[in-house]
């Protein structure tokens, strides 16, 4: 059975950091990109960043470039988001997926920024 | 970044046909855009239904069709089924591989 379980969410005030982990099973980890979407509390999904599957190339929206890090670790089938300099807007469910040909997706962490 | 824009609600009655749409603030949907489609229900994580502007997965219900329309992706729904109540996003990919969502439809089945 496939499975993307996001882990390491949870309440950080502004300024903050914050590092999520999503494990994967089931599939071959390392032949895929893998993305983080992030979605606030009653609006949209918003896709964050994405990254190659040897771990090489990375990519961020706008919003998030040169705060958050994405990685991953092909050994543990685990990727990353490293979030630094939390602001309140950035308040959200984190989903991990792969986003493509082959279309998995977690159930999402919650990361609540406030004071 | 690009702007992505798709009608924020829609209405179908059952039985009937609705085409949902998504532009580009830069230009001309393209299927170099790859675009996807995405439907999402309340509570639920997303679950994508088209991808490569018209490509179906396993589990996309054949009521479901992808293609592009007047410079847009567009979503058409033939023969709407209450199940198919949800938000639809989608999402485009640019040249320097982002992916940029759209805002979502919100489709009624009523």
């Amino acid at each position: 059975e496939v499975q993307l379980v996001e882990s390491g969410g949870g309440l950080v005030q502004p300024g903050g950091s914050l590092r999520l982990s999503c494990a994967a099973s089931g599939f071959s980890f390392s032949n895929h990109w893998m993305h983080w979407v992030r979605q606030a509390p009653g609006k949209g999904l918003v896709w964050v960043s994405r990254i190659n599957n040897p771990g090489s190339g990375t990519v961020y929206a706008d919003s998030v470039n040169g705060r958050f890090t994405i990685s991953r670790d092909n050994v543990k089938n685990t990727l990353y988001l490293q979030m630094n300099s939390l602001r309140a807007e950035d308040t959200a469910v984190y989903f991990c997926a792969t986003i493509g040909s082959v279309d998995y997706w977690g159930q999402g962490a919650l990361v609540t920024v406030s004071s | 970044q690009a702007v992505v824009t798709q009608e924020p609600s829609l209405t179908v009655s059952p039985g009937g046909t609705v085409t949902l749409t998504c532009g580009s603030s830069t230009g001309a949907v393209t299927s170099g855009h790859y675009p996807y489609w995405l439907q999402q229900k309340p509570g639920q994580a997303p679950r994508t239904l088209i991808y490569d502007t018209s490509i179906k997965y396993s589990w996309t219900p054949a009521r479901f069709s992808g293609s592009l329309l007047g410079g847009k992706a567009a979503l058409t729904l033939s023969g709407a089924q209450p199940e198919d109540e949800a938000d639809y996003y989608c999402l485009l990919s640019y040249s320097d591989t982002r992916r940029v969502f759209g805002g979502g439809t919100r489709l009624t089945v009523l």
